[in-house]
């Protein structure tokens, strides 16, 4: 089966800086890609996806790049604020079934 | 619109207990997902529901577990004898979608068995 696996575990950095999180994946037939944020007891938010036939996409201040030969995502968080500290989760989404495979997470703390 | 519910949301039971898990997902949406997620740990994928039909159920740990479907929109999931290795927060989630759709999770039940 997929396994995802999630770097760094823990990552902080000053407001404002950049945060950058990276993900590798096994299963080269995976062709979705969601990052999932949650705060402390909340449930997962998805906050950005990418879909195998593109190898970039932003939203605002997050970003996700997508390299496929290499099998690996990352997300880009720009303009870093307090509020951006959560843990966030990569996913793949394997196509021989309907499972998500979800990263370790990564801690991620804003500092003011 | 009202998002994916779930209860009770904290749940205590005693090494041996029997524990239901309700899911209530989004109104219309075909796919739902239970998963589990242990402390500091990603959510690990338990089962799936294309409408009443379970289509995968490979992730459930042992046969203590059960989930259901009946009608397609409220699910169950069913620990039986629990044991504490079971302690966990168990997130549903719905896509609207079979397969490929964006998938919205609950808010969980945090579950701990003593």
């Amino acid at each position: 089966g997929e396994n995802v696996e999630q770097h760094p575990s823990t990552l902080s950095v000053q407001e404002g800086d950049s945060a950058v999180i990276k993900c590798t994946y096994s299963d080269s037939a995976s062709n979705y890609f969601p990052w999932y944020k949650q705060e402390l007891g909340k449930r997962p938010q998805l906050i950005i996806d990418i879909r195998s036939n593109v190898g970039e996409k932003k939203d605002q201040r997050i970003a996700v790049t997508l390299n496929k030969t290499a099998k690996h995502f990352s997300l880009h968080i720009t303009e870093t604020q307090p509020e951006d500290s959560a843990v966030y989760f990569c996913a793949a989404l394997a196509i021989a079934g309907n499972q998500f495979y979800f990263g370790t997470g990564t801690s991620l703390t804003v500092i003011p | 619109g009202a998002g994916v519910s779930q209860s009770p949301r904290y749940k205590v039971a005693k090494r041996g207990q029997d524990v239901a898990l309700r899911c209530d997902p989004i109104s219309g949406h075909v796919s739902l997902f239970w998963y589990q997620q242990a402390l500091g740990q990603g959510p690990e994928f338990l089962t799936y529901f294309q409408n009443e039909a379970q289509l995968d159920k490979s992730g459930l740990p042992s046969d203590r577990f059960f989930a259901e479907r009946p009608e397609g929109s409220v699910s169950t999931l069913k620990i039986q004898r629990t044991q504490q290795e079971d302690s966990a927060v168990y997130l549903c989630a719905s896509s609207q979608e079979s397969g490929h759709g964006t998938q919205y999770f609950g808010p969980g039940t945090r579950l701990l068995v003593l």
